[in-house]
Parts: C-alpha cells; sequence; structure tokens
C-alpha cells in the first residue's frame, strides 16, 4: 500500500515568518494530494490539495507544490500568524478509489 | 459544521463492554470511512465503504466490527477492546467518482477503554 512521510513532526515559527512542511509518497499511482489542518480538539479540515496534472496550486497564503519524479509535495504558508497554529496532515490518493493515506502530521507553532 | 455527525462525542468502556460508534452524514455522499488517530502516529484507514459495500479492511482486528446500513449511516461496534485501543475514531465521507475529491470528517469519538 501507500506510504506517506511528513516532516518535520514539529515546527516553530516566528508570526510573519513563512513556514513549509514536506512529505514523500511510495505508490507513484498516487494522483491526489490533499493538506489538512486540525486544530486542537477539532476535526482535520481540507485547507488545499493538488492532482498529479498540476505541478503547483496557490490560495492566498497557502500553496502546495508536487514534483511527481521524486514523489514528494509540499506545503508553504506565507506570512504567518497565531491562528495558522495546528496540525497540519499531508495525504495521498490513489484514483479509482477515494483511500486517503495520511502522513504523521506536523505541529506547526506561529508565535507572535 | 461539515455535514458529518458522530456520537457520542466521548465514550469510556471495560474491557468486557460492547458499545457501537454512529456516523451518519447528509451530503449525499456515497463513500464512507473509519480513521484511528492515536497520538503521534498518523491518521489510520480501518475501513472503507463505498455504496454500502465494504472495499477496505486495512487488516483490522475482528474486535471492531463496521455495519453500513445505507450510504448516509455508518457504525463501528466495539466488544472486548484493549486499553491500546483508546484512540480518538474519526468518520469521514466522500463523493466517489473517477476523480478523487474532499474527505469531509466528523468531530470524532474519543474513547477510553479501561
Amino acid at each position: 500500500g501507500e506510504n506517506v512521510e511528513q516532516h518535520p513532526s514539529t515546527l516553530s515559527v516566528q508570526e510573519g515568518d513563512s513556514a513549509v512542511i514536506k512529505c514523500t509518497y511510495s505508490d507513484s499511482a498516487s494522483n491526489y494530494f490533499p493538506w489538512y489542518k486540525q486544530e486542537l480538539g477539532k476535526r482535520p479540515q481540507l485547507i488545499i490539495d493538488i492532482r498529479s496534472n498540476v505541478g503547483e496550486k496557490k490560495d492566498q497564503r497557502i500553496a502546495v507544490t508536487l514534483n511527481k519524479t521524486a514523489k514528494h509535495f509540499s506545503l508553504h504558508i506565507t506570512e504567518t500568524q497565531p491562528e495558522d497554529s495546528a496540525v497540519y496532515f499531508c495525504a495521498a490518493s490513489r484514483p479509482l478509489g477515494n483511500q486517503f493515506y495520511f502522513g504523521t502530521g506536523t505541529s506547526l507553532t506561529v508565535i507572535p | 459544521e461539515t455535514g458529518v455527525t458522530q456520537t457520542p462525542r466521548h465514550l469510556v468502556m471495560g474491557m468486557t463492554n460492547k458499545k457501537s460508534l454512529k456516523c451518519e452524514q447528509h451530503l449525499g455522499h456515497n463513500a464512507m470511512y473509519w480513521y484511528k488517530q492515536s497520538a503521534k502516529k498518523p491518521l489510520e484507514l480501518m475501513f472503507v465503504y463505498n455504496f454500502k459495500e465494504q472495499t477496505e479492511n486495512n487488516s483490522v482486528p475482528s474486535r471492531f466490527s463496521p455495519e453500513c446500513p445505507n450510504s448516509s449511516h455508518l457504525f463501528l461496534h466495539l466488544h472486548t477492546l484493549q486499553p491500546e485501543d483508546s484512540a480518538l475514531y474519526l468518520c469521514a465521507s466522500s463523493l466517489e467518482t473517477q476523480g478523487n475529491t474532499e474527505a469531509f470528517f466528523g468531530q470524532g469519538t474519543r474513547l477510553t477503554v479501561v
């Protein structure tokens, strides 16, 4: 099955700085890569996703890049704010079956 | 509110008890999932149902028994659990199509086995 690795496990940044979280996957058939944000005591919620036919996608302060050849994808958050503090999960999914395989999560702390 | 509701929110049970977790969605989705979330571990996929049919059982012990009576409801029946089964159990749903789509999660059931 798919194996998704995520780094770092914890990340602290000063407010206004950028944060980068990286994931690798093993199954070359995976073609959908969502990122979820989970605030303390709350459910994971999708913040951005990317499909294998594009290399980069941006939504305001959040961007995701995908390198299919190297099988890795990254989340970039610019101009971080305290409300960005949460656990972020990457995931990979194969076609023909929404079986999401998640990374171990990154606990992001934005220091005011 | 994402439209996926889980009950109960918290559950404490003994190792000899039998209990059930419930999940329902009214988003018109046809795929539903159970995930286990333990501290410092990835979200572990347990079961997947597509159109009420189980399509994935990720080597889950038989003390966890899923049931999907229709596309809107999903249950997880629990019996003779172990303390290491204590975790947050998350239900999710999505629209199963040829292209992958977003999974919507419920709030989860915080399970403690004593």
